[in-house]
């Protein structure tokens, strides 16, 4: 098993452009979620789905857009990207209420 | 979710155990302690979690006090690997159209050093 998988791994962005975070799970996990971590800090929550149809907002979803195509896919998307979404982007997936399991990220630069 | 309190940094020596502490005094009766750590750039791994009992796994053990006010994450033997943030994280179960789910608040957590 691959895990969870995020693509791509780095992306530079200017101002006002647009790009989509893909995250994929081959567990079989039911919720998913996006995180960001900006650099010295600790995560937060973007949005998350807890299953297949669903998607909610977590603690800072200004700015993004997220589409739970199926059960193993959760995109993210920046409509127009600024500055201020420089940061790591996290997916993770998880069975139920238990742990969750974390993809390598995404390091995300916009100028 | 409680909030919680971990130190900023620790240092430990190889071979010893790692003792991390948490504080989490305002936790509710249905939260559970949840410990995850960060290796450097790399996504967050899940360690530990518990509610009342003291647990072990593999990796680590966690020890609950009887009050649940405060926690402790013990990493028996360190090794240089081990040289991570650490995260005590205390949250409650939710469900939605019958699915759980369970939402992770990150604070800033504890920067652990294992020295040679």
């Amino acid at each position: 098993n691959a895990g969870v998988t995020q693509t791509p791994k780095f992306q530079v962005l200017k101002t006002g452009q647009s790009m989509t975070l893909q995250c994929a799970q081959d567990m079989n996990h039911n919720s998913m979620y996006w995180y960001r971590q900006d650099p010295g800090m600790g995560l937060r929550l973007i949005y998350y789905s807890a299953s297949e149809g669903t998607t909610d907002k977590g603690e800072v979803p200004n700015g993004y857009n997220v589409s739970r195509l199926n059960k193993r896919e959760f995109s993210l998307r920046l409509e127009s990207a600024a500055p201020s979404q420089t940061s790591v982007y996290f997916c993770a997936s998880s069975p139920g209420s238990s742990e969750q399991f974390f993809g390598p990220g995404t390091r995300l630069t916009v100028l | 979710d409680a909030k919680t309190t971990q130190p900023t940094s620790m240092d430990c020596a190889e071979g010893r155990a790692a003792n991390l502490p948490c504080n989490h005094s305002t936790i509710s009766g249905n939260e559970y302690v949840y410990w995850y750590r960060q290796i450097h750039s790399q996504g967050p791994q899940y360690i530990i979690h518990g509610l009342k009992n003291n647990e072990t796994n593999e990796m680590a053990s966690l020890i609950i006090t009887e009050d649940r006010k405060s926690s402790t994450l013990i990493l028996p033997h360190a090794t240089l690997r081990d040289t991570a943030v650490y995260y005590c994280i205390v949250r409650v179960a939710g469900n939605a159209g019958g699915t759980s789910y369970g939402k992770l608040t990150f604070g800033q957590g504890t920067i652990l050093t294992v020295h040679p």
